[in-house]
């Protein structure tokens, strides 16, 4: 149980396009869902916290009018990166924490996107 | 603002020779989780310790909580090929968890 999908896992757009990455949580609803940026060796970096129903937080640093997170079900939280560019290069990972109840501060990741902007 | 380190940032070691890794809080911690990703891969759910001086085990693997709930280590017994990878400790902060800086280990075989 517990399974986190994401989707792409990997995706090479121009600079200046958006791009679109869903997160899923397929045999739990998930009220909160998280989502990370990981450079290459380094360690996971929050962006965001997505609440069901209500506007995501962001952590200090972070734009949100460039990464928009919707999470519009208890299933489903998207992040757009809107007007990509190279620096935005980078991995992409959703975690999904399982409804209070129940090993609340557990968190399930999915396997991450891979965005590269050319 | 809460920090968690992990030493050292990376290790290689013979296969069959022992790992240990590290992890520091600035902060007191409800509980302390341990995770590990692979090359390429997301992290993966180890485990949580919750109890102040909390040793737990997963076959070669042994986990523990300081008695301060401000620091934690992962050891390995002799360490295997499939061992490779990241290990992330993390911590707790309002509804966020907040990764440690992670260890790479390599296994040389």
């Amino acid at each position: 149980g517990a399974v986190v999908s994401q989707h792409p896992s990997r995706v090479i757009c121009k600079s200046g396009t958006s791009v679109k990455i869903e997160c899923r949580s397929l045999d739990f609803q998930a009220t909160t869902m998280f989502w990370y940026r990981q450079f290459p060796k380094k360690s996971l970096m929050l962006m965001a916290t997505s609440n069901e129903g209500s506007k995501a937080t962001y952590e200090q640093g972070v734009e949100k009018d460039k990464f928009l997170i919707n999470h519009a079900s208890l299933t489903l939280s998207t992040l757009t990166v809107t007007s990509a560019h190279p620096e935005d290069s980078s991995f992409y990972i959703c975690s999904a924490r399982l409804r209070r109840g129940s090993r609340t501060d557990t968190q399930y990741f999915g396997p991450g996107t891979r965005l590269t902007v050319l | 603002g809460q920090q968690v380190m992990q030493i050292p940032q990376y290790q290689h070691v013979q296969e069959g020779e022992d790992f240990t890794t590290y992890c520091n809080s600035s902060t007191t911690l409800s509980n302390i989780q341990w995770y590990k990703q692979r090359p390429g891969g997301h992290p993966v759910f180890l485990i949580q310790l919750v109890k102040s001086g909390e040793v737990k085990k997963q076959k070669r693997l042994t986990f523990q909580f300081g008695e301060a709930k401000k620091n934690s280590s992962l050891h390995i017994t002799a360490t295997q090929t499939t061992d490779v990878g990241t290990y992330f400790c993390a911590g707790p902060r309002a509804d966020k968890l907040i990764f440690g800086t992670g260890t790479r280990l390599q296994v040389f075989p």
